[in-house]
Protein backbone atom coordinates (compact mmCIF):
# COMPACT_ATOMS: atom_id res chain seq x y z
CA UNK A 1 0.00 0.00 0.00
CA UNK A 2 0.98 4.16 -0.32
CA UNK A 3 3.20 4.39 2.35
CA UNK A 4 6.27 7.49 3.49
CA UNK A 5 8.59 6.68 5.40
CA UNK A 6 10.87 9.22 7.28
CA UNK A 7 13.51 8.75 10.38
CA UNK A 8 12.45 9.94 13.36
CA UNK A 9 15.16 12.38 14.74
CA UNK A 10 17.94 14.15 13.90
CA UNK A 11 20.51 16.65 15.24
CA UNK A 12 22.36 19.09 13.81
CA UNK A 13 24.95 21.93 15.47
CA UNK A 14 23.55 25.70 14.70
CA UNK A 15 24.99 27.47 11.71
CA UNK A 16 24.99 23.46 9.97
CA UNK A 17 22.77 22.63 7.19
CA UNK A 18 20.14 19.69 8.06
CA UNK A 19 18.99 17.23 5.69
CA UNK A 20 15.98 15.79 6.37
CA UNK A 21 15.11 12.27 4.36
CA UNK A 22 11.77 10.59 3.23
CA UNK A 23 10.95 7.49 1.03
CA UNK A 24 7.75 7.06 -0.30
CA UNK A 25 5.86 4.48 -2.31
CA UNK A 26 3.21 5.57 -4.43
CA UNK A 27 4.73 6.23 -8.14
CA UNK A 28 1.59 8.17 -8.89
CA UNK A 29 2.07 10.74 -6.60
CA UNK A 30 1.68 14.17 -8.45
CA UNK A 31 2.61 16.80 -5.61
CA UNK A 32 5.10 15.94 -2.53
CA UNK A 33 4.87 18.22 0.49
CA UNK A 34 7.48 19.38 3.79
CA UNK A 35 5.20 20.21 6.37
CA UNK A 36 6.94 22.24 9.82
CA UNK A 37 4.99 21.96 13.29
CA UNK A 38 6.63 23.64 15.94
CA UNK A 39 6.03 22.98 19.78
CA UNK A 40 2.46 22.94 20.28
CA UNK A 41 1.29 23.73 17.50
CA UNK A 42 -0.58 22.45 14.16
CA UNK A 43 1.42 21.99 10.63
CA UNK A 44 2.20 24.15 8.60
CA UNK A 45 2.92 24.00 4.98
CA UNK A 46 6.58 24.68 4.26
CA UNK A 47 7.00 23.97 0.56
CA UNK A 48 6.48 21.39 -2.42
CA UNK A 49 7.60 20.12 -5.37
CA UNK A 50 5.85 18.99 -8.35
CA UNK A 51 6.53 15.27 -8.99
CA UNK A 52 8.11 16.76 -12.39
CA UNK A 53 10.55 18.78 -11.25
CA UNK A 54 13.91 17.18 -9.69
CA UNK A 55 14.12 20.73 -7.37
CA UNK A 56 12.93 23.65 -5.90
CA UNK A 57 14.91 26.45 -3.34
CA UNK A 58 13.17 28.90 -1.35
CA UNK A 59 15.32 30.93 0.34
CA UNK A 60 17.19 28.33 2.88
CA UNK A 61 15.37 25.47 2.10
CA UNK A 62 16.15 23.31 -1.00
CA UNK A 63 13.73 20.22 -1.94
CA UNK A 64 15.45 17.29 -4.16
CA UNK A 65 13.19 14.89 -5.39
CA UNK A 66 14.59 11.80 -7.11
CA UNK A 67 11.40 10.24 -8.52
CA UNK A 68 13.07 7.04 -9.68
CA UNK A 69 14.35 6.12 -6.22
CA UNK A 70 10.90 8.06 -4.85
CA UNK A 71 13.10 9.65 -2.74
CA UNK A 72 12.30 13.29 -1.49
CA UNK A 73 14.73 15.78 0.84
CA UNK A 74 14.72 18.93 2.55
CA UNK A 75 18.05 21.01 2.94
CA UNK A 76 17.76 23.88 5.52
CA UNK A 77 20.88 25.98 5.28
CA UNK A 78 22.35 27.81 8.34
CA UNK A 79 20.23 26.02 10.99
CA UNK A 80 19.07 28.20 13.64
CA UNK A 81 17.18 27.39 17.42
CA UNK A 82 14.12 28.47 15.41
CA UNK A 83 14.29 25.61 12.94
CA UNK A 84 13.82 23.25 16.21
CA UNK A 85 10.38 21.68 14.96
CA UNK A 86 8.81 18.35 13.81
CA UNK A 87 9.11 17.88 9.74
CA UNK A 88 6.35 15.84 7.92
CA UNK A 89 7.09 14.81 4.14
CA UNK A 90 3.87 14.09 2.90
CA UNK A 91 2.87 12.94 -0.74
CA UNK A 92 -0.51 13.55 -2.78
CA UNK A 93 -1.56 10.25 -4.46
CA UNK A 94 -4.52 9.75 -6.98
CA UNK A 95 -7.19 10.11 -4.31
CA UNK A 96 -5.50 11.12 -0.82
CA UNK A 97 -2.65 12.76 1.02
CA UNK A 98 -0.06 10.15 2.91
CA UNK A 99 2.27 11.54 5.84
CA UNK A 100 5.64 10.41 7.25
CA UNK A 101 5.49 9.76 10.71
CA UNK A 102 7.72 12.88 10.84
CA UNK A 103 11.22 13.98 11.80
CA UNK A 104 12.03 15.40 15.12
CA UNK A 105 14.96 17.92 14.10
CA UNK A 106 16.92 19.57 17.40
CA UNK A 107 20.08 21.99 17.17
CA UNK A 108 22.97 22.04 19.01
CA UNK A 109 24.60 25.43 20.52
CA UNK B 1 -4.17 33.48 4.77
CA UNK B 2 -6.24 30.41 5.87
CA UNK B 3 -7.51 30.14 9.34
CA UNK B 4 -8.77 26.56 10.85
CA UNK B 5 -9.47 27.01 14.45
CA UNK B 6 -10.13 24.71 17.22
CA UNK B 7 -12.52 25.15 20.16
CA UNK B 8 -9.85 23.84 22.78
CA UNK B 9 -6.30 23.69 23.00
CA UNK B 10 -6.11 21.37 26.28
CA UNK B 11 -9.01 18.96 27.57
CA UNK B 12 -9.45 16.52 30.25
CA UNK B 13 -12.46 14.32 30.26
CA UNK B 14 -12.91 11.38 32.32
CA UNK B 15 -13.11 7.17 31.15
CA UNK B 16 -17.26 7.42 29.67
CA UNK B 17 -17.64 10.90 29.09
CA UNK B 18 -18.66 12.09 25.48
CA UNK B 19 -16.97 14.27 24.01
CA UNK B 20 -17.10 17.26 21.07
CA UNK B 21 -14.19 18.63 19.46
CA UNK B 22 -14.95 21.25 17.43
CA UNK B 23 -13.13 22.65 14.26
CA UNK B 24 -13.97 25.72 12.19
CA UNK B 25 -12.58 27.12 8.67
CA UNK B 26 -12.84 30.30 7.07
CA UNK B 27 -12.02 29.73 4.08
CA UNK B 28 -15.01 28.29 2.30
CA UNK B 29 -12.81 25.10 1.90
CA UNK B 30 -14.89 22.50 0.20
CA UNK B 31 -12.66 19.32 2.26
CA UNK B 32 -12.05 18.89 6.23
CA UNK B 33 -10.22 16.43 7.66
CA UNK B 34 -9.66 14.69 11.60
CA UNK B 35 -6.18 13.22 12.23
CA UNK B 36 -4.98 11.98 15.54
CA UNK B 37 -1.09 12.48 16.20
CA UNK B 38 0.82 10.27 18.40
CA UNK B 39 4.48 10.14 18.83
CA UNK B 40 6.27 7.52 16.38
CA UNK B 41 3.30 7.29 14.51
CA UNK B 42 2.99 10.59 12.87
CA UNK B 43 -0.73 11.81 11.69
CA UNK B 44 -3.47 9.31 11.34
CA UNK B 45 -6.49 10.15 9.18
CA UNK B 46 -10.04 9.28 11.38
CA UNK B 47 -12.50 10.89 9.01
CA UNK B 48 -13.27 13.18 6.47
CA UNK B 49 -15.88 15.40 4.91
CA UNK B 50 -16.24 16.63 1.37
CA UNK B 51 -19.35 18.17 1.77
CA UNK B 52 -21.94 19.12 3.80
CA UNK B 53 -23.30 16.23 5.54
CA UNK B 54 -21.17 14.24 3.80
CA UNK B 55 -18.28 11.90 5.48
CA UNK B 56 -16.10 8.98 4.77
CA UNK B 57 -14.28 7.17 7.18
CA UNK B 58 -10.21 7.37 7.16
CA UNK B 59 -7.58 4.76 8.64
CA UNK B 60 -9.03 4.92 12.15
CA UNK B 61 -12.46 5.65 12.51
CA UNK B 62 -13.25 3.53 15.12
CA UNK B 63 -14.74 4.84 18.15
CA UNK B 64 -15.41 8.18 16.68
CA UNK B 65 -18.15 9.76 14.97
CA UNK B 66 -18.42 13.53 12.98
CA UNK B 67 -20.73 15.91 11.98
CA UNK B 68 -20.55 18.22 9.39
CA UNK B 69 -23.87 20.21 9.43
CA UNK B 70 -22.46 23.74 7.95
CA UNK B 71 -19.71 24.12 5.52
CA UNK B 72 -17.21 25.40 7.62
CA UNK B 73 -17.70 23.69 10.85
CA UNK B 74 -16.72 19.93 11.71
CA UNK B 75 -17.29 18.30 14.60
CA UNK B 76 -15.20 14.82 16.19
CA UNK B 77 -17.76 13.07 18.36
CA UNK B 78 -16.15 10.65 20.94
CA UNK B 79 -18.98 8.69 21.88
CA UNK B 80 -17.66 7.21 25.11
CA UNK B 81 -13.75 8.30 25.98
CA UNK B 82 -11.46 5.94 26.45
CA UNK B 83 -7.46 6.47 27.92
CA UNK B 84 -6.79 4.86 24.80
CA UNK B 85 -8.02 8.43 22.64
CA UNK B 86 -5.39 10.63 25.12
CA UNK B 87 -4.12 11.91 21.95
CA UNK B 88 -3.21 15.54 20.44
CA UNK B 89 -6.23 16.08 17.62
CA UNK B 90 -5.60 17.82 14.55
CA UNK B 91 -8.35 19.58 12.27
CA UNK B 92 -7.55 20.58 8.45
CA UNK B 93 -9.02 22.32 5.43
CA UNK B 94 -8.73 21.78 1.74
CA UNK B 95 -10.08 23.23 -1.47
CA UNK B 96 -11.25 20.32 -3.32
CA UNK B 97 -14.35 18.95 -4.91
CA UNK B 98 -15.52 15.49 -4.91
CA UNK B 99 -14.62 12.84 -2.93
CA UNK B 100 -10.73 13.65 -2.95
CA UNK B 101 -8.65 14.89 -0.25
CA UNK B 102 -5.51 14.93 -2.66
CA UNK B 103 -5.36 18.76 -2.50
CA UNK B 104 -2.44 20.45 0.22
CA UNK B 105 -4.14 20.76 3.54
CA UNK B 106 -4.34 23.50 6.23
CA UNK B 107 -4.57 22.82 9.82
CA UNK B 108 -5.74 24.06 13.01
CA UNK B 109 -3.36 24.04 16.05
CA UNK B 110 -4.52 21.27 17.60
CA UNK B 111 -6.36 19.90 20.47
CA UNK B 112 -4.34 17.54 23.20
CA UNK B 113 -7.17 15.64 24.75
CA UNK B 114 -5.87 13.51 27.81
CA UNK B 115 -9.02 10.89 29.08
CA UNK B 116 -8.31 9.67 32.54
Amino acid sequence: GEDVEQSLFLSVREGDSSVINCTYTDSSSTYLYWYKQEPGAGLQLLTYIFSNMDMKQDQRLTVLLNKKDKHLSLRIADTQTGDSAIYFCAERGASKIIFGSGTRLSIRP
Amino acid sequence: DVKVTQSSRYLVKRTGEKVFLECVQDMDHENMFWYRQDPGLGLRLIYFSYDVKMKEKGDIPEGYSVSREKKERFSLILESASTNQTSMYLCASSQGTGRTEAYEQYFGPGTRLTVT
